[in-house]
């Protein structure tokens, strides 16, 4: 499809495994963000890729969580030593460039549900 | 610190009358907003987006109101659809770091026949 596209759609883990993410960005956006959203809040920023490069990981919680983005295009979210408190929706978004034109305008992905038992 | 609140959980409307939904931020540099709708197991998408600037913007049955010294804006649905039913979210960002969004917990609409 032309959307965002994220796998898996679930995923149930238990504490201590490792887990990865995957999302495949609308083609030609070069902007990628990862969105963390737990139940009952809003979506809380991970990380922040601009090409290849992550911009902005300010948002990770802590260095059991890692991203990347190899060629630009298809972005893999990392973590390692899995906990309780890291269940929630992962979602990743695309969008162009970020700049003022189209700030904010982000496209999401239907999120990966990730549950650490 | 919750920088952008939506103070209600869920409002129901009935069908062809307004809604408004409602949302405060705490943070005076914060320039961008937008609201967001998301269905269930769904991404959000995007709906519709205002400057600090300016104090409305409207497309369609959807008008967005900042009013910037009350650090509030508003969304209102005229005529609200049973297809509205959704829960929105209240978003905003800063230009120093326009890609980040600070989000609100988001209001729950619930359109009545």
């Amino acid at each position: 499809g032309a959307g965002v596209s994220q796998t898996p759609s679930n995923k149930v883990t238990e504490k201590g495994k490792y887990v990865e993410l995957r999302c495949d960005p609308i083609s030609g956006h070069t902007a990628l963000y990862w969105y963390r959203q737990s139940l009952g809040q809003g979506p809380e920023f991970l990380i922040y890729f601009q090409g290849t490069g992550a911009a902005d990981d300010s948002g990770l919680p802590n260095d059991r969580f890692f991203a990347v983005r190899p060629e630009g295009s298809v972005s893999t979210l990392k973590i390692q030593r899995t906990e309780r408190g890291d269940s929630a929706v992962y979602l990743c978004a695309s969008s162009l460039p970020a700049g003022r034109s189209s700030a904010g305008e982000l496209f999401f992905g239907e999120g990966s549900r990730l549950t650490v038992l | 610190d919750q920088q952008v609140k939506q103070n209600s959980p869920s409002l129901s409307v009935q069908e062809g009358r307004i809604s408004i939904l409602n949302c405060d931020y705490t943070n005076s540099m914060f320039d961008y907003f937008l609201w967001y709708k998301k269905y269930p197991a769904e991404g959000p998408t995007f709906l519709i987006s205002i400057s600090s600037i300016k104090d409305k913007n409207e497309d369609g049955r959807f008008t967005v109101f900042l009013n910037k010294s009350a650090k509030h804006l508003s969304l209102h649905i005229v005529p609200s659809q049973p297809g509205d039913s959704a829960v929105y979210f209240c978003a905003a960002s800063y230009m120093d770091s326009n890609y980040q969004l600070i989000w609100g917990a988001g209001t729950k609409l619930i359109i009545k026949p």
